[in-house]
């Protein structure tokens, strides 16, 4: 199975510790889409990337979050710091390469817990 | 107003019934639209894209856009128990960002 890969499913940090959430597209897909969900709210984009390339941030916090997809290996969206309001469900989706009409595909999400 | 918007529910409807989830969304250059199903403590799962006015069935599955009413619908027939879920509509303006609705949560009474 190609699918979308995340890891870890569930990461547990104290105030102050930082995060790093991994993903690999699928085969043959060039873009990554993170996402976070609240309990009981919608999926909010948070930053599209393609290979060494951060296309929009336009969703992300401006303080402690940063994303990257290196040349090689996952995408990975690091928080620094973390705080209690950071705990929620993070998923990567992945896309083919025309970009503007791309179909996303989800991974099974990181659930992030902040003690 | 929300980008797009979603009864949160919960509908219920019995086992064997036709459960209809709707949308609605703002942005009157939408083009892309999409039904998602997410169990809970699960992740999206995509069922239906649509793109032109109309119909498009898949199975027990129905999407209806009506882009002049600025909304799009998810008929499910022969509702079963599996079904129950959360579902996610989802919009895109030609570009590559979805915005999502904060979900229908659908119960099929067994």
């Amino acid at each position: 199975n190609a699918g979308v890969m995340q890891n870890p499913r569930h990461l547990v940090r104290r105030r102050g510790q930082e995060a790093r959430l991994r993903c690999s597209p699928m085969k043959g897909h060039s873009h990554v889409y993170w996402y976070r969900q609240l309990p009981e709210e919608g999926l909010k984009f948070m930053v599209y990337l393609q290979k060494e390339n951060i296309i929009d941030e336009s969703g992300m916090p401006k303080e402690r979050f940063s994303a990257e997809f290196p040349k090689e290996g996952p995408s990975i969206l690091r928080i620094q710091q973390v705080v209690r309001g950071d705990s929620a469900a993070y998923f990567c989706a992945s896309g083919g390469t025309s970009g503007s009409t791309d179909t996303q595909y989800f991974g099974p999400g990181t659930r992030l817990t902040v003690l | 107003q929300k980008e797009v918007e979603q009864n949160s529910g919960p509908l219920s409807v019995p086992e064997g019934a036709i459960a209809s989830l709707n949308c609605t969304y703002s942005d009157r250059v939408s083009q892309s639209f999409f039904w998602y199903r997410q169990y809970s403590g699960k992740s999206p799962e995509l069922i239906m894209s649509i793109y032109s006015n109309g119909d498009k069935e898949d199975g027990r599955f129905t999407a209806q856009l009506n882009k002049a009413s600025q909304y799009v619908s998810l008929l499910i027939r022969d509702s079963q128990p599996s079904d129950s879920a959360t579902y996610l509509c989802a919009v895109n303006r030609g570009t590559y960002k979805y915005i999502f609705g904060t979900g229908t949560r659908l119960k099929v009474l067994a």
